[in-house]
């Protein structure tokens, strides 16, 4: 596509419930990130993936966080057992590889909001 | 791991000012150094990034000078248009095995007044 689309865009959950958010990188693009900010914050890292790997998740918080890009595109961040600290926006971003793997494109986010 | 500050906090200016955003890194292995403005509840877009390689990019109004002796790099906006008005983010790449790991800073929010 012609940029990084997420969905949802807005998120409402109770507390201890399952929840999944859905990238969809720019066409092309091999390296697909997730960052999460909080209000008021800058984004920070969680997970990289280079093609269908995670090339590091040491940003991830815990083992209730987790993310897969099974055919190297779209992926999902799932999030188990939501808590009220887990509320934020959940950006992902996507970059070309190569020589400009640095150079992120980031979608518009995911507000997610536990109550 | 990677630690960048960013000042000021809040910055407020009259159109057709300068501003300026200072940012300091701690990882000298760093070799990326991104900018990114962020409207409220939008995305945040690349606006100006940096190599080590250079000590100063400019694109129209934007510039960035790097300092890598010191660890620090800054972001300069001249002729300010209300339009401007954002919050701006600078950050980090250390690069190696985990290009695009980027550290950000806490953010400054520039205000343009008309």
């Amino acid at each position: 596509g012609a940029g990084v689309s997420q969905t949802p865009s807005n998120k409402v959950t109770e507390k201890g419930k399952y929840v999944e958010l859905r990238c969809d990188p720019i066409s092309g693009h091999t390296a697909l990130y997730w960052y999460r900010q909080s209000l008021g914050q800058g984004p920070e890292f969680l997970i990289y993936f280079q093609g269908t790997g995670a090339a590091d998740d040491s940003g991830l918080p815990n083992d209730r966080f987790f993310a897969v890009r099974p055919e190297g595109s779209v992926s999902t961040l799932k999030i188990q057992r939501t808590e009220r600290g887990d509320s934020a926006v959940y950006l992902c971003a996507s970059s070309p590889g190569g020589r400009g793997a640095n150079v992120l494109t980031f979608g518009a986010g995911s507000r997610l909001t536990v109550l | 791991g990677e630690n960048v500050e960013q000042h000021p906090s809040t910055l407020s200016v009259q159109e057709g000012d300068s501003a300026v955003i200072k940012c300091t890194y701690s990882d000298s292995a760093s070799n990326y150094f991104p900018w990114y403005k962020q409207e409220l509840g939008k995305r945040p877009q690349l606006i100006i990034d940096i190599r080590s390689n250079v000590g100063e990019k400019k694109d129209q109004r934007i510039a960035v000078t790097l300092n890598k002796t010191a660890k620090h790099f800054s972001l300069h906006i001249t002729e300010t248009q209300p339009e401007d008005s954002a919050v701006y983010f600078c950050a980090a790449d250390p690069g190696g095995t985990s290009y695009g790991k980027l550290t950000f800073g806490q953010g400054t929010i520039l205000t343009v007044h008309p």
